[in-house]
């Protein structure tokens, strides 16, 4: 079974803070991906990542900013918190074999509140 | 403009009523996968199914069935005889390059 783990499940910070929220997958999958879970917006793609180094914006992509050092991790970055980040933070991972259209595995969120 | 509404934000039945959940997307690439996932309150999303643009069948999965119709660019999802275990957000999603999600609909399953 496809294994997405997120660093933590509840998550609180101060404004101005930098947090970093860590994502590893163990099915050796090329593409990662970070949204954001909001009441009535589902969910929002900020970032994501097809190989080693690469990312691309997704649609809300300001504010944050990503690292992919590794195949297996994936790190989203809030260089200076603020109180409208306050949110759910998921990771997904999927497989690049067969296309782009591949179903996404998820880990099991973050929720961060910022103060 | 959203590419994928779920019009239903909150459904609550009573155990082993059936409930269909509805979802029309939003595309101008011919070729496209939706998706339906179900997120119950531990909070991990969790795959139900895919379908591409391009078989039209629809599909029964022991309770679960998937109506998909490309005229009307809808993917419906039905539970049939509900059960408590059911109570979840379950969210429609479109794949045409990137993921995109509906809002989610709440179904709550009372005993």
């Amino acid at each position: 079974d496809v294994k997405v783990t997120q660093s933590s499940r509840y998550l609180v910070k101060r404004t101005g803070e930098k947090v970093f929220l860590e994502c590893v997958q163990d099915m050796d999958h090329e593409n990662m991906f970070w949204y954001r879970q909001d009441p009535g917006l589902g969910l929002r793609l900020i970032y994501f990542s097809y190989d080693v180094k690469m990312k691309e914006k997704g649609d809300i992509p300001e504010g944050y900013s990503v690292s992919r050092e590794k195949k297996e991790r994936f790190s989203l970055i809030l260089e200076s918190a603020s109180t409208n980040q306050t949110s759910m933070y998921l990771c997904a991972s999927s497989t690049l074999a067969g296309g782009l259209y591949n179903e996404q595995f998820f880990g099991p969120g973050t929720r961060l509140t910022v103060l | 403009a959203q590419k994928v509404t779920q019009a239903q934000t909150e459904i609550s039945v009573v155990e082993k009523e059936d409930v269909t959940l509805d979802c029309v997307y939003e595309t101008r690439d011919t070729t496209y996968y939706l998706f339906w996932y179900k997120q119950p309150p531990s909070g991990e999303l969790v795959f139900l199914i895919r379908r591409n643009s391009f078989d039209e069948q629809n599909e029964i999965s022991g309770r679960y069935s998937w109506n998909f119709q490309k005229s009307t660019s809808s993917f419906n999802f039905t539970i049939t005889a509900s059960q408590v275990v059911d109570s979840a957000v379950y969210f429609c999603a479109l794949n045409d390059y990137k993921l995109s999600f509906g809002a989610g609909t709440t179904v709550t399953v009372r005993a």
